[in-house]
């Protein structure tokens, strides 16, 4: 079961450079989510989507933008990356609603380093 | 000030111990609670789930919500070297409200 797939694993930037970080989930969900963890502050939402065709901001959106690009597939793109974008991003998946049948389910991240 | 505190740790307890995890919120609108737990270079996944106010209970773990209090618990008993992770709370507001707010987590180590 492959679940959540987010590539690259890893991935290390010049300031400045852009790249689009990638996530594919096989599990049919509506919803997808991008996050960004950094020590001593938790998970934070970047950007998620609805439903296909939809996009909201979280609450750190500025420098990202993303992309629906299907139902399975969320991406994350840095334009102008800046070493305050160094983090673990980690991208997530739910059907709507809450339960405990319907929990975010998150891959294994991307650790981004911007020089 | 955040939205959800949770004390970073580190947490260190010898197997077989009581580990006991808790977080605070100040948003009164939150009505379901998690827990999730993340092992070293993965992601979370999902460990405890609970509605309003409560206790609930799964094997070794159980999570336990005052909402008068604003404050929300995690007890694990007969701790395992196997429970060694970073915990995180999190918390939303209802059926149609799906983001997450969560802590910063808690890193536990079970020494063997």
């Amino acid at each position: 079961n492959a679940g959540v797939t987010q590539t690259p694993k890893f991935q290390v930037l010049k300031t400045g450079q852009s790249m689009t970080l990638q996530c594919a989930q096989d599990m049919n969900h509506n919803s997808m989510y991008w996050y960004r963890q950094d020590p001593g502050m938790g998970l934070r939402l970047i950007y998620y989507s609805a439903s296909e065709g939809t996009t909201d901001k979280g609450e750190v959106p500025n420098g990202y933008n993303v992309s629906r690009l299907n139902k399975r597939e969320f991406s994350l793109r840095l334009e102008s990356a800046a070493p305050s974008q160094t983090s673990v991003y980690f991208c997530a998946s739910s059907s709507p609603g809450q339960g405990a049948n319907q929990p975010q389910h998150f891959g294994d991240g991307t650790r981004l380093s911007i020089l | 000030q955040k939205e959800v505190e949770q004390d970073p740790g580190p947490l260190s307890v010898p197997e077989g111990a009581i580990v006991s995890l808790n977080c605070t919120y100040s948003n009164s609108a939150f009505q379901y609670f998690m827990w999730y737990r993340q092992y070293s270079r993965k992601g979370p996944e999902l460990l405890m789930y609970t509605y309003s106010s409560g206790n609930k209970e799964d094997g070794r773990f159980t999570a336990q919500v005052d909402k008068s209090s604003k404050y929300i618990s995690l007890f694990i008993r007969d701790s395992q070297p196997s429970d060694s992770a970073t915990y995180l709370c999190a918390m939303s507001r209802g059926t149609n409200d799906y983001k997450l707010s969560f802590g910063a987590g808690t890193t536990v180590t079970v020494r063997a």
